[in-house]
């Protein structure tokens, strides 16, 4: 099974709301990534857990917080998030250590609006 | 240079046509080569990927092309379908940083 799930499936926040995105997946990855995809672009890459730790930030603003309370589970808090900040974020987790983070599998996506 | 650079940018064939969508890279620390396939509303999927001491792979009607010399990889689609209309990324995976780079995508699409 090479799923990643992600919920909600959609989500619509006000500027000032304070909201988690979640992701989970249970194909024994120590590696997990948060991804930001505008429409028709590539998907950027936010950050990166290891082993459960933090250990890429692409220099993401503070008002995106990741978390990853064990090696199953990765969320994104979102507070005070801004309209351009509207987009589809992705999940993805691969294997960790040497060339094991090469092979990423994604999930579905959240599709966020920010009013 | 990190990046990736993907064309076309759009590409229409008739069914059973063959699309060819071409990458190009500069960093030689580059060392894995996947292509990814997104429809509308989904996450990319893995497609089929590549090391650069391999010149081609091919798994079912799709294949890579892979020239180690010019830093060029390809994409071919044999007898594409309508079902194969899809956003389609290379990428190039930079172990040093541990990091997948995608290029701009190419939107397929393929006429009954």
């Amino acid at each position: 099974d090479t799923e990643v799930t992600q919920t909600p499936k959609h989500l619509v926040m006000g500027m000032t709301n304070k909201k988690s995105l979640k992701c989970e997946q249970h194909m024994g990855h120590r590696a997990m990534y948060w991804y930001k995809q505008k429409a028709k672009k590539p998907p950027e890459l936010m950050f990166v857990y290891s082993y459960e730790k933090l250990s890429i930030n692409e220099s993401v603003p503070s008002r995106f917080s990741p978390e990853c309370p064990n090696s199953s589970l990765l969320n994104l808090h979102l507070h005070a998030l801004q309209p351009e900040d509207s987009a589809l974020y992705l999940c993805a987790s691969s294997q960790d250590g040497g060339l094991a983070r090469e092979t990423q599998y994604f999930g579905p996506g959240t599709r966020l609006l920010v009013l | 240079q990190q990046q990736v650079k993907q064309s076309p940018q759009s590409l229409i064939v008739q069914k059973g046509g063959i699309p060819i969508i071409n990458c190009a890279y500069e960093n030689t620390a580059f060392d894995y080569f996947p292509w990814y396939q997104q429809f509308p509303g989904k996450g990319p999927a893995l497609l089929i990927a590549i090391r650069p001491d391999v010149s081609e792979k091919k798994e079912g009607r799709f294949t890579i092309s892979f020239n180690k010399s010019a830093k060029q990889f390809s994409l071919h689609i044999m007898d594409s379908q309508p079902g194969d209309s899809a956003t389609y990324f290379c990428a190039a995976f930079y172990n040093q940083g541990g990091k997948l780079i995608f290029g701009q995508g190419t939107e397929l699409s393929v006429k009954p």
